[in-house]
């Protein structure tokens, strides 16, 4: 079974603390996703990984950082943790498309405070 | 720079009727796959459908099928026989390439639907 896995369901930090969002991957996909979701605004990127040390930007990276050392590891990391953080995180993985199918699946989402 | 858009928050339909959610999106790929995904109230993202832009045929699985119109660059999901179960989010997305093997996901607002008995 297929399995995409976030180190927590549910986070509380501190304004200005650094804070580690960890997703596991089991499937042997090349590529990760970060995403929050807030209600009204659906999923937004934060950054995406192709390959391992590869990254890019998504649409909202600004206060984000990613680290990808190893194929089946993708960390989402806030450097200094603000309340306008508060969301849900969700972690996806896929395969290359090279013109297929390739769905991405999801973690279970990572519910993060601020406080 | 790819975008999606979906136009409908919310929406409500009669169990057993079918529903149309809307999708529109954006881009410069020529070669791009569109998705649609289910986000029940228990958090999960249920892989519903995909469509290749270059694909002849609309795509369909079960009771969904995904209206593909190129030259108007929309991907509506429609849902025969609408069941109490249904109720949920969903999201359409795109993938796109931005080189050989480096894709961008990028999903729209979502849409809210809830059917009534």
């Amino acid at each position: 079974d297929v399995k995409v896995t976030q180190s927590s369901r549910y986070l509380v930090k501190r304004t200005g603390e650094k804070v580690f969002l960890e997703c596991v991957q089991d499937m042997d996909h090349e590529n990760m996703f970060w995403y929050r979701q807030d209600p009204g605004l659906g999923l937004r990127l934060i950054y995406f990984s192709y390959d391992v040390k590869m990254k890019e930007k998504g649409d909202i990276p600004e206060g984000y950082s990613v680290s990808r050392e190893k194929k089946e590891r993708f960390s989402l990391i806030l450097e200094s943790a603000s309340t306008n953080q508060t969301s849900m995180y969700l972690c996806a993985s896929s395969l290359p498309a090279q013109g297929q199918n390739t769905e991405a699946f999801f973690g279970q989402g990572t519910r993060l405070t601020v406080v | 720079a790819q975008k999606i858009t979906q136009t409908q928050p919310g929406m409500f339909v009669q169990e057993k009727e079918a529903v149309t959610l809307d999708c529109t999106y954006d881009t410069s790929d020529p070669s791009y796959g569109l998705f649609w995904y289910k986000q029940p109230s228990s958090g999960e993202m249920i892989f519903l459908i995909y469509q290749g832009s270059y694909d002849q045929q609309n795509a369909t699985e079960g009771r969904y099928s995904l209206n593909f119109q190129k030259a108007r660059k929309s991907a509506n999901l429609v849902i025969s026989a609408s069941q109490l179960g249904d109720s949920a989010m969903y999201f359409c997305a795109m993938r796109g390439s931005l080189t050989f093997g480096n894709e961008k996901l990028t999903f729209g607002t979502g849409t809210r639907l809830t059917i009534i008995p």
